[in-house]
């Protein structure tokens, strides 16, 4: 089985910090990967999908880039709404992983 | 624009079934998949399967209650029933629409699902 590691596990930032999420896969899994937000209490919001198209509607400042085994999640000029907990999935064979979650917080 | 939302019981007797629905509103349900996603409380999320609107399903594998997930487009739903439930099925629960079942581009608000006795 596929297995997705995330790091780091939490990160401090302040508002117009860059950020760089960085999501492994055991194996590889082309470009099949997907980045989620979600907020506490809140259902997941898509990001990015085919590890690095923008959702539309999505901010510019979030981009995903990488492909095999290594993917980033990219949030430039962090703002206050982008506090939250990030996870990659990957959808490789048609079966779902996610991984355990960045949870990005106020320095 | 579409909108998903869940309903059912939100406490489950262990050994029993867990049995959700998703109401989709507001677009069509053809030619779409449709699936259902949980999170444990504190953990990480958790794929549980997926439904086409044609009625062929995916289920995670590494699930050890047996669960069905079925869809009803003239009622607008899809289902899930999950079997013989253990404290370890205490989670919220999400519904969402699956482009080419790869990823959720729209998720329902999410249920909380208790199992205890």
């Amino acid at each position: 089985d596929i297995q997705m590691t995330q790091s780091p596990s939490t990160l401090s930032a302040s508002v117009g910090d860059r950020v760089t999420i960085t999501c492994r896969a055991s194996q590889s899994i082309n470009s099949w990967l997907a980045w989620y937000q979600q907020k506490p209490g809140k259902a997941p919001k898509l990001l990015i999908y085919k590890a690095s198209t923008l959702e539309s509607g999505v901010p510019l400042r979030f981009s995903g880039s990488g492909s095999g085994t290594e993917f980033t999640l990219t949030i430039n000029s962090l703002q206050p709404d982008d506090f939250a907990t990030y996870y990659c999935q990957r959808y490789k064979d048609y079966l779902w992983t996610f991984g355990q979650g960045t949870k990005v917080e106020i320095k | 624009q579409v909108q998903l939302q869940e309903s059912g019981p939100g406490l489950v007797k262990p050994s029993e079934t867990l049995s959700l629905t998703c109401s989709v509103s507001g677009g069509s349900m053809d030619h779409y998949y449709w699936g259902w996603v949980r999170q444990p409380p504190g953990e990480r999320l958790e794929w549980i399967g997926y439904i086409h609107s044609s009625g062929s399903t995916k289920y995670n594998p590494s699930l050890k209650s047996g669960v069905t997930i079925s869809v009803d487009t003239s009622k607008n739903q899809f289902s899930l029933k999950l079997y013989s439930v253990t404290a370890a099925d205490t989670a919220v629960y999400f519904c969402a629409r699956l482009p080419g079942g790869n990823f959720g581009d729209i998720w329902g608000q999410g249920t909380k699902v208790t199992v205890f006795s």
